[in-house]
């Protein structure tokens, strides 16, 4: 059992409209980060917070932007939604990103439908 | 560019038999880490097994290995005794530290 929880597990939005997924990390983990995986394909690394800190980003706009607060939850913000941003958001917990050897522990998912 | 690759996107095996499944990756990096993640219907991302590349030693958890061929960037996974709960996408990924980099997984169907 990981003990990574997200919420809400299925979120349906229109265009245009902003968005908040959630997550619980597992107690002890200090390192969260975020992925988008469509459909038919693996997970794509959006970002990764340390500590509360940005600690690392790939290769998605600003409108991708994150929190990570003290008591190992979080939040992945998408603003001005698209269709192409219809896939399922995976959280993954680590103890300590900054360790090379750091293992990444997923949660099940939250699937958005942009409209 | 870092890469990683699964060729295969479907594979079956009948229920006790064995299968392999590939991997390969393109870094210039000397030091990094290879997983293999399991993800059922339940869409959960599992660890199924982790290599460290600086260790020549192939990994092994339970009924599950792995072929680690580090100057071909190869990394397959070996699954043994074929079980029905065994029936997921397989991903391979690799990591340098940070972000892990995923292939497009390989679909696995166990026969009965």
């Amino acid at each position: 059992e990981t003990g990574v929880t997200q919420s809400p597990t299925h979120l349906i939005k229109t265009r245009g409209q902003q968005v908040t997924l959630r997550c619980s990390s597992q107690s002890g983990h200090n390192t969260v980060s975020w992925y988008q995986q469509a459909l038919g394909q693996g997970p794509q690394f959006i970002f990764q917070y340390y500590r509360e800190e940005e600690n690392g980003r790939g290769n998605f706009p600003p409108r991708f932007s994150g929190l990570q607060f003290p008591n190992y939850s979080s939040e992945l913000n998408v603003n001005a939604l698209e269709l192409d941003d219809s896939a399922l958001y995976l959280c993954a917990s680590s103890l300590d990103g900054l360790q090379r050897a750091d293992t990444q522990y997923f949660g099940p998912g939250t699937r958005l439908t942009v409209l | 560019a870092q890469t990683v690759t699964q060729s295969q996107p479907e594979m079956s095996v009948q229920e006790a038999e064995t299968v392999t499944l590939s991997c390969t990756y393109d870094t210039s990096e000397s030091d990094y880490y290879l997983f293999w993640y399991k993800q059922p219907p339940s869409r959960q991302m599992i660890l199924v097994i982790r290599q460290e590349a600086y260790k020549q030693q192939n990994a092994t958890e339970n009924r599950f290995s792995v072929n680690f061929q580090k100057a071909a960037k190869s990394f397959s996974l070996k699954i043994s005794d074929s079980q029905l709960g065994d029936a997921a996408m397989y991903f391979c990924a690799y990591s340098p530290g940070l972000k892990y980099i995923f292939g497009t997984g390989t679909r696995l169907k166990v026969l009965a």
